[in-house]
């Protein structure tokens, strides 16, 4: 199951709302999870579920979506947040990550 | 505190082998199937593989099927990756991350995600 993130990037600024979104090439359902990872430290769960908010992980971040089409949306972005988000299906071996959508401040 | 600790990274030469260890600490090791992911430079992330928590069964991405082999030792809290064959392409950040599952009221399903990460162990595959 291939997963394609939309933009490949993004410029924003802080407190802007940000979409990213993941198309898998077949249904997964909701077997869908988002990860958070900025240069030179390990991926951060944000989201599995396709919407359920992992512990810890502010409210901000929210995940909807189910079948082929899902959505990361961040509320009001803030200076942490600058990162890079990756989706990632585990309905079916093998699973796969998004190519990864780079968010950047402008 | 929940940790997970890889070692084993290094310099090798294209046909080489090399084992990758990780060490968890914090949670039940032997509860949790267990996963490999790798990043190579400036890349994205790619699952490698996973093993379920007796070691009955195992996945892996096509491109290391028949080359590597995880492998866990639950007595020892460790997670293992045998890596053969190696080549340039494998060269990587490689992490070990626990993989957790909930069920969600009111829906159907078992719905699992990698909720711990180590901080990774660089393999370089080169001449």
């Amino acid at each position: 199951i291939q997963l394609t993130q939309s933009p490949s990037s993004l410029s924003a600024s802080v407190g802007d709302r940000v979409t990213i979104t993941c198309r898998a090439s077949r249904g997964i359902s909701s077997y869908l999870a988002w990860y958070q990872q900025k240069p030179g430290k390990a991926p951060k769960l944000l989201i599995y579920a396709a919407s359920a908010l992992q512990s810890g992980v502010p409210s901000r971040f929210s995940g909807s979506g189910s079948g082929t089409d899902f959505t990361l949306t961040i509320s009001s972005l803030q200076p942490e947040d600058f990162a890079t988000y990756y989706c990632q299906q585990v309905n079916s071996y093998p699973w796969t990550f998004g190519q990864g959508t780079k968010v950047e401040i402008k | 505190e929940v940790q997970l600790v890889e070692s084993g990274g290094g310099l090798v030469q294209p046909g080489g082998s090399l084992r990758l260890s990780c060490a968890a600490s914090g949670f039940s090791f032997s509860s949790y199937w267990m996963s490999w992911v790798r990043q190579a430079p400036g890349k994205g992330l790619e699952w490698v593989a996973n093993i379920k928590q007796d070691g009955s069964e195992k996945y892996y991405v096509d491109s290391v099927e028949g080359r590597f082999t995880i492998s866990r030792d639950n007595a020892k809290n460790s997670l293992y990756l045998q890596m053969n064959s190696l080549r340039a392409e494998d060269t990587a950040v490689y992490y070990c991350a626990r993989v957790g599952g909930s069920s969600i009221a009111g829906r159907p399903g078992y719905f699992y995600y990698m909720d711990v990460w180590g901080k990774g162990t660089t393999v370089t595959v080169s001449s």
